[in-house]
């Protein structure tokens, strides 16, 4: 079983919809909890960083991590054409390396 | 967010010549920097960490020999392919941790290799 899992997609949804992105892992001393969004042949762009439990907004975006459930969400208001890239979770424990999720393939037509 | 600068974002070389891809960041201080190989559709795997001033780890498989990682400042670490082969063709990417910072590292834009 690998330490992250994540559907790969692609997952396809029109224009405005609302975008549900979720991981579940199986470490639990993850505290640190990442999504960063890959268009094709760029690196890694931070979304969004969160610490232990609880939510964060910036914007149209939303994280949500359950700790006690060990899964964590990426809610996204309002897709746009231009949010269609890959979206990969990663966590760690502290100051160590991160563990990714495969990535989902997310594709929101106009 | 901050910001790391990846070069070259594309490089072709002959079989046996070597590479050099360099990894900066641009406004903070990295004591920890971090190399990643990318293949098409699949998610990243780490090869090593570079720690600032000290040898890298490396992951299990990948072979110190033939991927040179050098962390010599807080703001530069350089990855060099050595006797390149067709196979070594892929994207490659870096990232970088904040030392003041948690844990949230922040990527260089990639470098895609191809050899030839």
């Amino acid at each position: 079983q690998k330490e992250v899992e994540q559907d790969p997609g692609p997952l396809s949804v029109p224009e405005g919809a609302i975008v549900s992105l979720n991981c579940t892992y199986s470490n639990s001393a993850f505290q640190y909890f990442m999504w960063y969004r890959q268009y094709s042949r760029k690196g890694p762009e931070l979304l969004m960083y969160t610490y232990s439990s609880g939510n964060k907004e910036d914007g149209r975006f939303t994280a949500q991590v359950d700790k006690s459930s060990k899964y964590i969400s990426l809610f996204i208001r309002d897709s746009q054409p231009s949010d269609s890239a890959t979206y990969l979770c990663a966590m760690n424990t502290g100051f160590q390396k991160l563990v990714f999720g495969t990535g989902t393939r997310l594709l929101v037509s106009p | 967010g901050a910001v790391v600068s990846q070069h070259p974002s594309w490089v072709i070389c002959k079989s046996g010549t070597s590479v050099k891809i360099e990894c900066r960041s641009l406004d903070f201080q990295a004591t920890t920097m971090f190399w990643y190989r990318q293949f098409p559709k699949q998610s990243l795997m780490l090869m090593a960490t570079s720690n600032e001033g000290s040898k890298a780890t490396y992951e299990q498989g990948v072979e110190k020999d033939k991927f040179l990682i050098n962390h010599a400042s807080l703001t530069l670490s350089t990855l060099t392919v050595t006797s390149a082969h067709p196979e070594d063709s892929s994207f490659y990417i870096c990232s970088a941790r904040d030392r003041r910072g948690p844990t949230e590292a922040f990527f260089g834009q990639g470098t895609r290799l191809t050899v030839v």
